[in-house]
C-alpha cells in the first residue's frame, strides 16, 4: 500500500534553515509529481510546492520563493524540501502528498501524516 | 494567483440532510478544482477532480460541479462520518491555491 512519511521537523530559530524529507512505498515514485502542503496550527491548507516526476519542473507559493527548494531522489524514493531563512509564519504541519494520476492537475490522492515545524526563538 | 473563497464558513446540520458547498475562484480555473475533506488530527482525503469526478473508493453521495469560476460540492444524506472540514484547490496553473475550507458540523 502506499505510504508517505515525513520527517526531518523540529524547533528553528528564525534566520536558520531546515530539511525536511518524505519517504515514499508502495508506488512507482519515479512516474508521479509530488507537493509539499503545509498547516498552521488551527488553520486551513496552504499550498507550498510542486515537483514533477523527473525533477525538472518545480513550482513555489510567493511566500516561499527563493527561501524554500523542493528536490527528489528517485534512487531513493525521497522527497525533500530544503527551507532557508525561515521566519515565525513558517511554523506548520508539513505534509507531503503525491499527484493522483501521472497527468498532473487531478489533486493529491495520498499524503502523509506531516512533520511539524516550529520557528521559535 | 488565484483566490479561492468557499461558503458557508460553517454549517451545522444533521445526519440524513443534504449538503452543498460553494467554492468560487477570482478568475476561471476551467475544471481544474480539487475537492478534500479533512478530519480532526488526519491528512485531508481527495474527494473530488477535474470539478466532477469522485476520487478512488469515495461514496456515491459525494458529487461535484461546475466550471469556469464557480463550483459546488453535494453530499446528497449525510453520514456521521462526514463532519469534518472541506477544502476546495484550484490546480489551474500554477501557484495552486486551497480555498479557507467550509466546516461542516452537527447540529
Amino acid at each position: 500500500q502506499v505510504q508517505l512519511v515525513e520527517s526531518g521537523g523540529g524547533v528553528v530559530q528564525p534566520g536558520r534553515s531546515l530539511r525536511v524529507s518524505c519517504a515514499a512505498s508502495g508506488f512507482t515514485f519515479s512516474s508521479y509529481g509530488m507537493h509539499w502542503v503545509r498547516q498552521a496550527p488551527g488553520r486551513g491548507l496552504d499550498w507550498v510546492s510542486f515537483i514533477s516526476y523527473d525533477g525538472k519542473l518545480t513550482k513555489y507559493a510567493d511566500s516561499v520563493k527563493g527561501r524554500f527548494t523542493v528536490s527528489r531522489d528517485n534512487s531513493k524514493n525521497t522527497l525533500y524540501l530544503q527551507m532557508n531563512s525561515l521566519r515565525a509564519d513558517d511554523t506548520s504541519l508539513y505534509y507531503c502528498a503525491k499527484e493522483n494520476t501521472p497527468v498532473a492537475g487531478t489533486g493529491s490522492d495520498f499524503w502523509g501524516q506531516g512533520t511539524l515545524v516550529t520557528v521559535s526563538s | 494567483e488565484i483566490v479561492l473563497t468557499q461558503s458557508p464558513a460553517t454549517l451545522s446540520l444533521s445526519p440524513g440532510e443534504r449538503v452543498t458547498l460553494s467554492c468560487r475562484a477570482s478568475q476561471s480555473v476551467g475544471s481544474s478544482l480539487v475537492w478534500y475533506q479533512q478530519k480532526n488530527g488526519q491528512a485531508p482525503r481527495l474527494l473530488i477532480y477535474n470539478s466532477s469526478n469522485r476520487a478512488t473508493g469515495i461514496p456515491a453521495r459525494f458529487s461535484g460541479s461546475g466550471s469556469g469560476t464557480d463550483f459546488t460540492l453535494t453530499i446528497d444524506s449525510l453520514e456521521p462520518e462526514d463532519f469534518a472540514v472541506y477544502y476546495c484547490q484550484h490546480r489551474s496553473g500554477w501557484p495552486s491555491s486551497f480555498g479557507p475550507g467550509t466546516k461542516v458540523d452537527i447540529k
